[in-house]
């Protein structure tokens, strides 16, 4: 199966800093990566996904790249902002649907104002 | 609540107890997803089901069951055999095949007292 791996595993950044949080992946014919956040207490939501025909997906200060070759992808956040702050999950799925989507363990990101 | 609604939001059991968690969506997804969220370990597939009266046990099944005899619900039993209850539980659910959207419910939080 797929094994996701995700670091760091807590990361803080002062206010206005970028932030990056990368994961790997083992299963080469996963072709979805998707990445939630979790506020605490809330239920996890998506943010950004990318698919392996695309190498990088931008949406506003969000950014999400993909190196299928080394079987990683990151998240890439600019002009973070105290909102900011949350549980980061990335995933990777072979298909859509079915029991597919493997996570990662997390990263809890912190902005200092 | 997005479409997805899990009840009771926290539930205690007493040790050698079955108890039963809601999940609720009326979004029309036909696939539906228990996973399990402990701190460190990321979200845990428990249970997955892609159409109705069908489902498939994920990676850490054992000591849970499951039933979904309507497409709107997914309900998930915690049965004593599970030795380790205690923990946040997260509904999902997503179109179905080749929709990579999955929406989360809010979470029950299950502790055996």
């Amino acid at each position: 199966g797929e094994n996701v791996e995700q670091h760091p595993s807590t990361l803080s950044v002062q206010e206005g800093d970028s932030a990056v949080i990368k994961c790997t992946y083992s299963d080469s014919a996963s072709n979805y990566f998707p990445w939630y956040k979790q506020e605490l207490g809330k239920r996890p939501q998506l943010i950004i996904d990318i698919r392996s025909n695309v190498g990088e997906k931008k949406d506003q200060r969000i950014a999400v790249t993909l190196n299928k070759t080394a079987k990683h992808f990151s998240l890439h956040i600019t002009e973070t902002q105290p909102e900011d702050s949350a549980v980061y999950f990335c995933a990777a799925s072979r298909r859509a649907g079915a029991n597919n989507l493997f996570f990662g363990t997390g990263t809890r990101l912190t902005v200092i104002p | 609540d997005g479409g997805i609604t899990q009840s009771p939001k926290y539930l205690f059991r007493k040790e050698g107890q079955n108890v039963t968690l809601s999940c609720e969506q009326n979004l029309n997804h036909d696939a539906m997803y228990w996973y399990r969220q402990d701190p460190g370990q990321g979200l845990r597939l428990i249970y997955y089901s892609q159409i109705v009266n069908d489902f498939q046990k994920g990676d850490i099944a054992e000591g849970y069951s499951v039933s979904r005899e309507k497409k709107e619900s997914f309900p998930l039993t915690v049965t004593s055999a599970q030795k380790n209850p205690t923990a946040f539980y997260l509904c999902a659910s997503s179109v179905g095949v080749d929709n990579y959207g999955y929406t989360f419910g809010s979470g029950t939080r299950l502790t055996v007292v």
